[in-house]
């Protein structure tokens, strides 16, 4: 079945680095863009960061623009999240979604598949 | 950057109550606004897509409208399994997601 898999979570003290995983199965990873989402304790969604389908193109959140890189391995069919200069801010359950169609690009459309979340907590 | 702002932040309904949620966004949005149902310690669910368009799988109780600046979640007959927060979410420029609006049990 259709599933997307978080792993990388934990706890890292303020100003170090983190990197998430997103393991995709079940579909033709290579033809989606994918998103990064997060989630801080008690509060709303905050989309992070997408990247196309082939990893060309890549935008960002502004509260993350240059500290977080997304990048993804087709032929290993995972996406990631390097998180660098970590806030405390920054701690939030990270979900990685799927757009509902494979579209070139980055479609301007819903997630209709998500991973269950890993959890990142920035304290010292 | 494109503000989505949902009213009411919270609400309370009974089990066969018929509920609207308010989505508005900063600037035109088209059509491009997203429905979604979370429930505690679960990744979010995606309800209706394109502001009127039901996924798959989702119940027709649930439906969705507007376009432009503002739109609206309806629930036709609130089920047991409805009570969860809403988030409505733009695709029209980058992505940004309304505050949420949590549905309680009357």
């Amino acid at each position: 079945q259709v599933q997307l898999v978080e792993s990388g979570g934990g706890v890292v003290q303020p100003g170090r680095s983190l990197r998430l995983s997103c393991a995709a199965s079940g579909f033709t990873f290579s033809s989606y863009a994918m998103h990064w989402v997060r989630q801080a304790p008690g509060k709303g969604l905050e989309w992070v960061a997408v990247i196309s389908y082939d990893g060309s193109n890549k935008y960002y959140a502004d509260s993350v623009k240059g500290r977080f890189t997304i990048s993804r391995d087709n032929s290993k069919n995972t996406l990631y999240l390097q998180m660098n200069s970590l806030r405390a801010e920054d701690t939030a359950v990270y979900y990685c979604a799927r757009p509902r169609g494979p579209v070139r690009g980055v479609p301007n459309d819903a997630f209709d598949i998500w991973g269950q979340g890993t959890m990142v907590t920035v304290s010292s | 950057d494109i503000q989505m702002t949902q009213s009411p932040s919270s609400l309370s309904a009974s089990v066969g109550d018929r509920v609207t949620i308010t989505c508005r966004a900063s600037q035109s949005i088209s059509s491009y606004l997203n429905w979604y149902q979370q429930k505690p310690g679960k990744a979010p669910k995606l309800l209706i897509y394109a502001a009127s368009s039901l996924q798959s799988g989702v119940p027709s109780r649930f439906s969705g409208s507007g376009s432009g600046t503002d739109f609206t979640l309806t629930i036709s007959s609130l089920q047991p399994e409805d009570f969860a927060t809403y988030y409505c979410q733009q695709s029209y420029s980058t992505f940004t997601f309304g505050q949420g609006t949590r549905l309680e049990i009357k």
